[in-house]
């Protein structure tokens, strides 16, 4: 079936400091990708997608290219901050299954020191 | 878009009892999705439920343990029945508003702690 494997957390850097979360997944159809991230206390909200190949997803600094070749979708930003410490999770969308139901990675905690 | 109003938002329940949890919705959605969300871990679809029919549950989930209503297009419940510790959590009401995975929306989630 359908999965999502996403690095470990927690990831711990320096406030300016570059991010990258690595996503990876298997889909039997033509997945949508998400990266969804949780403010401590919160629910979860979308942060970006990507509904096709070379896509890339962009909102609030961070971005995410949906490679088909390497089957990733990594989660990278060129300067976090602490407002970002948030727990980030990866889904897709697979079009083969009717009720479009997200499969998400594990969740990566990331913790951003000032 | 959909916002999603969902509580209580958290609770503290001896073991034995039963919490349900509510999700109102501020458009009609087709599909609502209940999750669970254990400390530290991702999040684990617990049952589909869908207005006008009973709700359909993953592996592992049970209706005598998690009853679900859905009575109309904007609102759902989840109950939590004989609580044990191990059904501490946080549970995560969530909808879909077109049905073709674009984008998921959530509650603020209920954390739940069985004493």
């Amino acid at each position: 079936g359908d999965s999502v494997t996403q690095m470990e957390g927690p990831v711990t850097l320096s406030e300016e400091a570059f991010l990258t979360i690595n996503c990876t997944y298997t889909a039997t159809g033509y997945p949508s990708l998400f990266w969804y991230v949780q403010y401590p206390g919160e629910g979860l909200q979308l942060l970006l997608k990507a509904t096709k190949a070379d896509d890339k997803g962009s909102n609030k600094g961070f971005e995410a290219t949906y490679r088909k070749e390497t089957t990733s979708f990594h989660l990278e930003k060129g300067s976090v901050q602490v407002s970002d410490s948030a727990v980030y999770f990866c889904a897709l969308s697979d079009s083969m299954d009717s009720n479009y139901q997200l499969i998400w990675g594990a969740g990566t905690k990331l913790i951003i020191k000032p | 878009s959909a916002v999603i109003s969902q509580k209580p938002s958290r609770d503290i329940c001896q073991r034995g009892t039963s919490l349900t949890i509510q999700c109102q919705v501020d458009s009609q959605v087709t599909m609502m999705f209940w999750y669970r969300q254990q400390p530290g871990q991702s999040l684990t679809l617990i049952a589909t439920a869908n207005q006008g029919s009973e709700a359909t549950y993953e592996s592992g989930f049970v209706i005598d343990k998690f009853p679900i209503s859905r009575p109309n297009l904007t609102f759902s419940t989840l109950t939590v029945s004989n609580m044990s510790p191990e059904d501490s959590s946080i549970y995560l009401c969530s909808v879909e508003v077109d049905r073709r995975g674009t984008e998921a929306f959530f509650g603020q989630g209920t954390r739940l702690t069985v004493v």
